[in-house]
């Protein structure tokens, strides 16, 4: 058990509509990031967070959004959904950014755009 | 820019035998590289790490890992398969450059038969 979170573990919604998904880190980490695999694309990095800051952006689509609360707990919003978003949705965590500070991650939420 | 390719999508041994993923890397900067593995409907489990200190990595469940700077290669090892061992197995390179961002190879797929 990584310690990492993540809710709902499937999801299924139609196109068009928006879904909010949650992420609790490890205790004490205070990097949160956001990971979408798909068997297309394989692993990508959507974005990053420290401690409440965005850090970090990488192939995130502009109907995506995030956020990382006080708590540090981590949102990820996807809305007009397309058939093309669904994928495995991973959050991770880590205790830094550290270069050499290893990610943790979640199980993961499935979602399925019908 | 950080890259890493893994050079077999697939790798099937028998239970017992001898395991090697193979991994190369491309990186201008001195490179943190993990490996992870993922198992069907799991998160993604790092194994093992290098951080610039032994050449030689350990890891868990008796992997381990080799950097070879001069070959630009880090390849994953195990003497003797288990069936437990067949998943996904991800080769990762972090920049060095200000901030964590893990660029994730494609994966190989191991098979372990019995």
């Amino acid at each position: 058990d990584s310690g990492v979170t993540q809710t709902p573990k499937h999801l299924i919604t139609a196109t068009g509509q928006r879904v909010t998904l949650r992420c609790s880190p490890r205790s004490g980490d205070l990097s949160v990031y956001w990971y979408q695999q798909s068997l297309d694309q394989g692993l990508q990095f959507l974005i990053q967070y420290y401690n409440g800051e965005e850090r970090a952006k990488g192939n995130i689509l502009e109907r995506f959004s995030a956020q990382q609360f006080p708590d540090l707990h981590s949102e990820l919003n996807l809305s007009s959904l397309e058939l093309g978003d669904s994928a495995l949705y991973f959050c991770a965590s880590s205790v830094d950014t550290g270069f050499n500070s290893p990610l943790h991650f979640g199980n993961g939420t499935r979602l399925t755009v019908t | 820019a950080q890259s890493v390719t893994q050079l077999d999508s697939h790798v099937s041994v028998s239970e017992g035998t001898p395991v090697l993923l193979r991994c190369n890397y491309s990186s201008s900067y001195s490179p943190s590289l993990f490996w992870y593995v993922q198992h069907p409907n799991k998160g993604l489990q790092l194994l093992l790490k290098y951080t610039s200190a032994a050449t030689l990595v350990k890891g868990i469940n008796g992997f381990e890992a080799e950097f070879k700077k001069s070959e630009t290669s880090f390849h994953l090892t195990k003497p003797s398969a288990h069936m437990s061992d067949a998943a996904e197995y991800f080769c990762v390179v972090n920049r060095n450059t200000g901030f964590q961002k893990l660029v994730f190879g494609t994966g190989t797929r191991l098979l372990v038969s019995p």
